[in-house]
């Protein structure tokens, strides 16, 4: 069965920092791109990052750009978001998900994590 | 970066209603375009991608349709386990990739 696991989040503190980690199993994961989406309580979801195969291509929705950084062990299965300089409006549930796409680019994601809450508040 | 326009923001419905949702894209995206549903306390679930290729396992209740800027989600006849949140999302070119904001499926 293909799986996301995350783990990570919980109550920080504006300005501070939180390691997002996600474990895969089930698949080959060292094939997949994969990504991170994020949902404000009560709100939409909002791409945040993804990475290649590979990790030599990453990409970032701007407002987490600079303080965000999305890494990957293929060895160990995992996936994991570094968050730094924390603000209140990055409170959020955060999902990863495996990247799928057809020959000609179209990209979805599927399947995605449970999530895991992070708060950021004094 | 392309925004995605979903319409309505919510809709009430009954069993065996047929409901259409649509998502309207800022600039041309061909069919890079992708639906999910998302039930609460739940992550969201591949329904549709490509505009118009349904996810192995999900009922061909569900269809998509369109391409470059309108694209459209039909369910043909709604379902009680159908009712959740609805979200396009756009993957052409380069990221950042976008999120329609949502329609809200409710019982009516």
């Amino acid at each position: 069965e293909v799986q996301l696991v995350e783990s990570g989040g919980g109550l920080v503190q504006p300005g501070g920092s939180l390691r997002l980690s996600c474990a895969a199993s089930g698949f080959t994961f060292r094939n997949y791109w994969m990504t991170w989406v994020r949902q404000a309580p009560g709100k939409g979801l909002e791409w945040v990052a993804n990475i290649k195969q590979d990790g030599s291509e990453k990409y970032y929705v701007d407002s987490v750009k600079g303080r965000f950084a999305i890494s990957r062990d293929n060895a160990k299965n995992s996936l994991y978001l570094q968050m730094n300089n924390l603000r209140a409006e990055d409170t959020a549930i955060y999902y990863c998900a495996r990247e799928g796409s057809t020959v000609t680019g179209v990209d979805w994601f599927d399947p995605w994590g449970q999530g895991t809450l992070v708060t950021v508040s004094s | 970066d392309i925004q995605m326009t979903q319409s309505p923001s919510s809709l009430s419905a009954s069993v065996g209603d047929r409901v259409t949702i649509t998502c309207r894209a800022s600039q041309s995206i061909s069919n890079y375009l992708t639906w999910y549903q998302q039930k609460p306390g739940k992550a969201p679930e591949l329904l549709i991608y490509a505009a118009s290729s349904l996810q192995s396992g999900v009922p061909s209740r569900f269809s998509g349709s369109g391409s470059g800027t309108d694209f459209t989600l039909t369910i043909s006849s709604l379902q009680p386990e159908d009712f959740a949140t609805y979200y396009c999302q756009q993957s052409y070119s380069t990221p950042p990739y976008t999120f329609g904001q949502g329609t809200k499926v409710e019982i009516k």
